[in-house]
C-alpha cells in the first residue's frame, strides 16, 4: 500500500514551460518533504513545508494541509532539472516519484 | 561539511554472505534515517536514529536487518545473511532536530546480492 500518490508519473516538457507536479496524501503527515533525484542516483532535499508555500530559486512548494495535498512548481523549466521527484513524510510514507524530462 | 558520506558505493555479494553498509552523518546532526530503495517499493525508511538511540526500527524489514549507531558519527546496517532480495540502493540520511526537519541525504550504497 502506498498512502502517498503522485501525479503525473511521468511528465515530459520544452524548456523554459512551467511544471506542476502534485502530491495527495490520505494520513496525516506533520511535514511534507520533496525530494529530487538526478539520473546519477544522489537525493536531494528541496523543501519540507509544513504550511502555506516556500520558494527557493525557479521551485516553488505549496501545501494545504486541511487538502493533504501538495504541489512542486517549476518555473522556466531547464533540461538540467530533469528528475526524478518524490514527495512524501516521516515513517513509511514515500510517494513512488514524478519522472520528469525536460527537453532543450 | 564534506555531507553525508556513506561507504561502500557498490557492494556485490554472494547470497548468504553478511554485508555491512556505513555511514557519517554531518557533524552536529542529531538524527540519522536509513532508507531502502527499489524500483517495485520506492523509498522506504528502514530505521530512525536521535541521540544515537534507535527511536523507529519498525521499517526494518526482518531480523536478517539490524543497525547501529555507537556515536553520532558513526552508523552501520548489517544485513546477515544476505538474499537476492535485498538488492537496492540503501540510503543514509542525516538531520539537525528530530524527524520532522530538513534531511540531508549521502549518495547511496548499491547493493547486489547475487
Amino acid at each position: 500500500k502506498n498512502e502517498v500518490e503522485q501525479s503525473p508519473q511521468n511528465l515530459t516538457a520544452q524548456e523554459g514551460e512551467f511544471i506542476t507536479i502534485n502530491c495527495s496524501y490520505s494520513v496525516g503527515i506533520s511535514a511534507l518533504h520533496w525530494l529530487q533525484q538526478h539520473p546519477g542516483g544522489g537525493i536531494v532535499s528541496l523543501f519540507m513545508l509544513s504550511s502555506g508555500k516556500k520558494k527557493h530559486g525557479r521551485l516553488i512548494a505549496t501545501i494545504n494541509i486541511q487538502e493533504k495535498h501538495s504541489s512542486l512548481h517549476i518555473t522556466a523549466s531547464h533540461p538540467r532539472d530533469s528528475a526524478v521527484y518524490i514527495c512524501g513524510g516521516y515513517q513509511l510514507i514515500w510517494g513512488a516519484g514524478t519522472k520528469l524530462i525536460i527537453k532543450p | 561539511d564534506a555531507g553525508v558520506i556513506q561507504s561502500p558505493r557498490h557492494e556485490v555479494t554472494e547470497m548468504g554472505q553478511e554485508v555491512t553498509l556505513r555511514c557519517k552523518p554531518i557533524s552536529g546532526h542529531n538524527s540519522l534515517f536509513w532508507y531502502r530503495q527499489t524500483m517495485m517499493r520506492g523509498l522506504e525508511l528502514l530505521i530512525y536514529f536521535n541521540n544515537n538511540v534507535p527511536i523507529d526500527d519498525s521499517g526494518m524489514p526482518e531480523d536478517r536487518f539490524s543497525a547501529k549507531m555507537p556515536n553520532a558519527s558513526f552508523s552501520t546496517l548489517k544485513i546477515q545473511p544476505s538474499e537476492p532480495r535485498d538488492s537496492a540502493v540503501y540510503f543514509c540520511a542525516s538531520s539537525l532536530g528530530r524527524r520532522y526537519t530538513e534531511a540531508f541525504f549521502g549518495q547511496g550504497t548499491r547493493l547486489t546480492v547475487v
